[in-house]
């Protein structure tokens, strides 16, 4: 069966250092990979987009990695910042599809 | 710029009621969705639309019904709700190109007792 896995502890980083997250799938061959942003009690909000033939992508402090390969994406954000908190969320399409498929998320704290 | 605009934001139904939720959204996207939100479950894609007068089933369509009569409003119904369907329900809209960002609205609570 299809799946797309994103880590389910909250990952706790200090003020500064680079926060990395994680996007596994199985059984999609995704023509590309979005990451967005949730804040509690809010919609999310798109980040940043990858293509399948892309292996980064960046914008200011975030860095995304797509490797088909492995059928993995990496999410980047360095010189972290408690702003930075929130719950992000890796979406893909279903090869051919217009439709993303998301993953549940991984919660990212940042203390100061 | 409004965006995705849902409505209502809270609401409390009782097993068997019915209702409406609303999203309208003014960038003149084609796509529109709904999704359900669940702690754990993360976003599952209910039903959507990729233009005025078409739906189509996603994920979990069991128990809700959809309408787009206008390009700009995706209506989902709920006929005869159950404590099963008490989550956070979002929308979205996006453009008709592959590859295209979502626009979520802020979503709606519903709990039903």
């Amino acid at each position: 069966s299809q799946k797309i896995e994103q880590n389910s502890e909250a990952l706790n980083i200090q003020e500064g250092k680079t926060a990395t997250l994680t996007c596994n799938y199985t059984n999609y061959s995704p023509a590309y990979l979005q990451w967005y942003r949730q804040d509690p009690g809010r919609g999310p909000v798109f980040l940043l987009l990858i293509r399948e033939n892309e292996k980064e992508k960046r914008k200011e402090r975030l860095k995304v990695t797509f490797d088909t390969t492995l059928k993995q994406s990496l999410f980047h954000i360095t010189a972290s910042q408690p702003a930075d908190s929130a719950t992000y969320l890796c979406a893909l399409d279903r090869g051919g599809s217009y439709i993303p498929t998301f993953g549940r998320g991984t919660s990212l704290i940042v203390h100061p | 710029n409004a965006g995705v605009t849902q409505t209502p934001k809270f609401r409390v139904l009782k097993t068997g009621q019915s209702m409406t939720l609303l999203c309208a959204q003014d960038m003149n996207h084609e796509y529109m969705y709904w999704y359900r939100q669940d702690p754990g479950m993360g976003l599952r894609l209910i039903h959507y639309s990729v233009g005025e007068g078409t739906t189509a089933k996603g994920e979990v369509p069991d128990g809700y019904n959809v309408s787009r009569l206008k390009k700009q409003n995706f209506l989902l119904g709920l006929e005869s709700a159950a404590p099963s369907q008490t989550s956070v329900y979002f929308c979205a809209s996006s453009r008709r190109q592959a590859n295209e960002k979502l626009f979520f609205g802020s979503g709606t609570q519903l709990s039903v007792l």
